[in-house]
């Protein structure tokens, strides 16, 4: 069975760190690219940060930038986000997800096709 | 940043109803659009790919239309299970863009 499995959620005061870890089973994990999704407590989804599969690329939302680091180890088939200086608005349910890659009409395009369940970071004194 | 707005914010509908909600770029993103359906404290789970490619598993009386800035996701008659909330997200360029989400809720 295809499986995302996230962990490492929690409550942490601001300016602290927290590190998500994401557990990947029933597929060839060093052949996609992954993502990290968020979503605040009401809102709506935001996208965070992608790793190519060699994770030679690394891309992220402005509001993260310099704060969170994407990462992977293709050897544990596991996916990483660190969180450093968190703040308030950080706090969110974080999902990993697979980003799949389809062929239609000689066009390549991208989707999240693979979900895990999400781990809640709260940030709060 | 490409932004996504979608129409209604959310809509009150019937079972056999049939469902439209839109979605639309700030930019042409040519088919890069993909639709996901989100439940209560749940993962959004992906419907549709490529504007209009659905994908395995998912149940026919979903589809998706549109292309450059204007896009649909219709449900041809509503079940109970599909009451959720449904969001759009352009996959044409980084950051991969949300759309704020339609909440479809029974009548």
């Amino acid at each position: 069975e295809v499986q995302l499995v996230e962990s490492g959620g929690g409550l942490v005061q601001p300016g602290g760190s927290l590190r998500l870890s994401c557990a990947a089973s029933g597929f060839t994990f060093s052949s996609y690219w992954m993502s990290w999704v968020r979503q605040a407590p009401g809102k709506g989804l935001e996208w965070v940060a992608n790793i190519k599969q060699d994770g030679s690329e690394k891309y992220y939302v402005d509001s993260v930038k310099g704060r969170f680091t994407i990462s992977r180890d293709n050897a544990k088939n596991s996916l990483y986000l660190q969180m450093n200086s968190l703040r308030a608005e950080d706090t969110a349910v974080y999902y990993c997800a697979r980003w799949n890659l389809a062929t239609v009409t000689q066009f390549y395009y991208y989707y999240m096709d693979v979900w895990g369940k999400g781990t809640t970071v709260t940030v709060s004194s | 940043d490409i932004q996504m707005t979608q129409s209604p914010s959310s809509l009150s509908a019937s079972v056999g109803d049939r469902v439209t909600i839109t979605c639309r770029a700030s930019q042409s993103i040519s088919s890069y659009l993909n639709w996901y359906q989100q439940k209560p404290g749940k993962a959004p789970k992906l419907l549709i790919y490529a504007a209009s490619s659905l994908q395995s598993g998912v149940p026919s009386r979903f589809s998706g239309s549109g292309s450059g800035t204007d896009f649909t996701l219709t449900i041809s008659s509503l079940q109970p299970e599909d009451f959720a909330t449904y969001y759009c997200q352009q996959s044409y360029s980084t950051p991969g863009t949300f759309g704020p989400g339609t909440k479809v809720d029974i009548k």
